[in-house]
């Protein structure tokens, strides 16, 4: 009964490739979102999605693309991979947007490292 | 730019010893305040977390946090770690109208059996 699912755990791969990323909460939360944490544990939001709509996109590169095809899934996409890919990147969720008082909730993380 | 300032980036302790992580934020209105811990290969978890009401909170596991407005600070406090708080401790910040979830860069806890 995990709240946030995210597979897969582990992202072994080579430059160049495409590869997804999926996520699932079973709170009832309306919000998502995606972290990247790189190699010194920095945290960093990437987007965030209250009910299927991009609310936050930081200044991500377009080969990453979320997508949300309803409020309890947010997936990323990554095309043509980068060394600098590398890291764990991070599902959440939470009951209200961003700037609320309500916690987020994690999922275990895909730790992806780029060949 | 907002931002969040965790002043110890690795910290080692003896069992039974106490614990004091700083937290500076640099927002000046109105904010919300957490405590996440990430204990080793897992994902974060919400310790506590602060939005109005008594500036001195109480999480899990015996952690609690004041809240200074006046030093823009949300120190956490332990009175007597365990060998299980090894873990890396993320101090995080929302602005109370809108805005992103803003963490620190993580202090990492070691605490010697």
């Amino acid at each position: 009964d995990t709240a946030v699912s995210q597979t897969p755990k582990y992202l072994v791969t080579q430059m160049g490739n495409d590869k997804s990323i999926k996520c699932e909460q079973n709170l009832g939360h309306d919000t998502m979102y995606w972290y990247k944490q790189d190699s010194k544990k920095f945290l960093k939001i990437m987007f965030s999605y209250n009910n299927k709509e991009l609310i936050i996109n930081e200044t991500v590169p377009n080969r990453f693309s979320p997508k949300s095809p309803d409020k309890a899934h947010l997936n990323l996409h990554i095309n043509s991979l980068e060394l600098g890919d590398s890291a764990v990147y991070f599902c959440a969720s939470s009951q209200e947007g961003q700037g609320s008082n309500q916690p987020q909730h994690f999922g275990d993380g895909t730790r992806l490292s780029i060949l | 730019a907002q931002s969040v300032s965790q002043h110890n980036h690795h910290v080692i302790l003896s069992e039974a010893a106490s614990l004091e992580l700083g937290c500076n934020y640099s927002y000046g209105g109105t904010v919300n305040l957490f405590w996440y811990v990430q204990y080793p290969g897992q994902h974060l978890q919400l310790l506590l977390k602060y939005f109005s009401g008594d500036p001195l909170v109480k999480g899990i596991k015996g952690f609690e946090a004041e809240f200074i407005k006046s030093k823009f600070s949300f120190n956490l406090r332990k009175p007597s770690v365990q060998w299980s708080d090894t873990a890396e401790y993320f101090c995080a910040v929302t602005q109370n109208q809108g805005g992103k979830l803003i963490f620190g860069q993580g202090t990492e806890l070691s605490v010697k059996p």
